[in-house]
Formats: C-alpha cells, sequence, structure tokens
C-alpha cells in the first residue's frame, strides 16, 4: 500500500528558503498518469495547491506561488522535494504531499495524502 | 479567496440526508472532473469522491456526488456523528493550468 511521508524543518525564519521532502514507500514514483503534489492549509483555512510534478521532471505551479516555488523529484531514492524562497509568516502552514492521479486531460484528483508536516514562520 | 465556492457551513440531525455545494466556471468544473475530500478533524484529507460521482474503494454508498454545468453538489446520507469534518471540492482549472480547491465546507450532525 503506497505511503507518503513529508520531511524537514518545523521552523523558518522570515526570507529563508523553506525546503520539505516527501518520501514515497509501497509503490513506484514513476507510474504513468501519476504525478506527486504538494498542497498546503494555513492554520484555520483551506487547502492551496502549490504545484505538481512526473516523474520526467515536467512540472505544474500555482500561479500565485509560482515565482517562489521549485518542485524535483529523485525518482532514484523515491522521493520529491519542494523549495519555497523568501517565505513570510502567511506561508506558516501545514504542507501536505500527495498522490496527483491524472486519468486525462481535465481529470484530477489527489488519491493519497500524507500526514503533512507543520511549518512556522517566525523570527 | 478560492476559485471555487461552497457554502462555509451546513448542519443536519443523525440519520438524516444533506447536501453541499460547489460553485465555479467554464473553466474549471464547467469542463472539468470533480472531486471531494473529507478532512476529519485533526486528520489529512481524504479522497472521498472522483469523476464527479465515484467513490474509491472502501467509501460506503452513503456519499454521492453529482455535477450540473459550473456546480457539484456532494450528498451524504444517514448522517453519522463521525462524519462531522470539512469538505472540500476540487477540480483542475483549464485557464490557470492548476488544482483548485472550495474553500471548504463545515458539517455539524446535530
Amino acid at each position: 500500500q503506497l505511503q507518503l511521508q513529508e520531511s524537514g524543518p518545523g521552523l523558518q525564519k522570515p526570507s529563508e528558503t523553506l525546503s520539505l521532502t516527501c518520501t514515497v514507500s509501497g509503490g513506484s514514483i514513476t507510474r504513468g498518469n501519476y504525478f506527486w503534489a504538494w498542497i498546503r492549509q494555513a492554520p484555520g483555512k483551506g487547502l492551496e495547491w502549490i504545484g505538481s510534478i512526473y516523474y520526467t521532471g515536467s512540472t505544474y505551479y500555482n500561479p500565485s506561488l509560482k515565482s517562489r516555488v521549485t518542485i524535483s523529484v529523485d525518482t532514484s531514492n523515491s522521493h520529491f522535494s519542494l523549495d519555497l524562497t523568501s517565505v513570510t509568516a502567511a506561508d506558516t502552514a501545514l504542507y501536505y504531499c500527495a498522490r496527483h492521479y491524472n486519468r486525462r486531460t481535465g481529470d484530477d484528483t489527489f488519491d493519497i495524502w500524507g500526514r503533512g508536516t507543520m511549518v512556522t514562520v517566525s523570527s | 479567496q478560492s476559485v471555487l465556492t461552497q457554502p462555509p457551513s451546513v448542519s443536519a440531525a443523525p440519520g438524516q440526508r444533506v447536501t453541499m455545494s460547489c460553485s465555479g466556471s467554464n473553466s474549471n468544473i464547467g469542463n472539468n472532473y470533480v472531486s471531494w475530500y473529507q478532512q476529519l478533524p485533526g486528520a489529512a484529507p481524504k479522497l472521498l469522491i472522483y469523476d464527479n460521482d465515484k467513490r474509491p474503494s472502501g467509501i460506503p454508498d452513503r456519499f454521492s456526488g453529482s455535477k450540473s454545468g459550473t456546480s457539484a453538489t456532494l450528498g451524504i446520507t444517514g448522517l453519522q456523528t463521525g462524519d462531522e469534518a470539512d469538505y472540500y471540492c476540487g477540480t483542475w482549472d483549464s485557464s490557470l493550468s492548476a488544482g483548485v480547491f472550495g474553500g471548504g465546507t463545515k458539517l455539524t450532525v446535530l
């Protein structure tokens, strides 16, 4: 059974770069039609999609975060990563990684989620 | 402000039926498939409905989804106290080339 596990620092200072990793276990990161996504949830708020990556390295990013986001994938070690630059208090959130199933154009589902990792931005 | 619009809250008594809506536009719901996610308190979201109206294995048939035009609806019958959660709709927005979610609806089972 496929599982996702987020890891990374829980505390960041303003202006730093937030870096998180999601390790995929129990399944292949190179399976066709599956992207790998980062989604966040600010305290008391809703879900915000950050971006998704295919095992080939092809990416999609949230336009509102695109200038600060890089998602990369390491197929050899079965993990993918998020870098978010110049963080502020507004980036304080629970960060989830998720499997993004794209059956066909316009048919996208986040079908498996990690448990999430809390990141606080504070000086 | 979310791209998809959901009512902030709905409530109903145990055993009753409840529906919650998700409104969008032609660039998202109108031309793409909708998913629904359940987030129990303190837990990660869980896929409840995909492809507008399909249930993943293990999801009881008390949960149903539908779509008409640029709106989608999640229905839950035989409400249980364990259904109290936040429910999110999600889809792909073709104009933004981005995944989008609604702001979430908090279900209270009175």
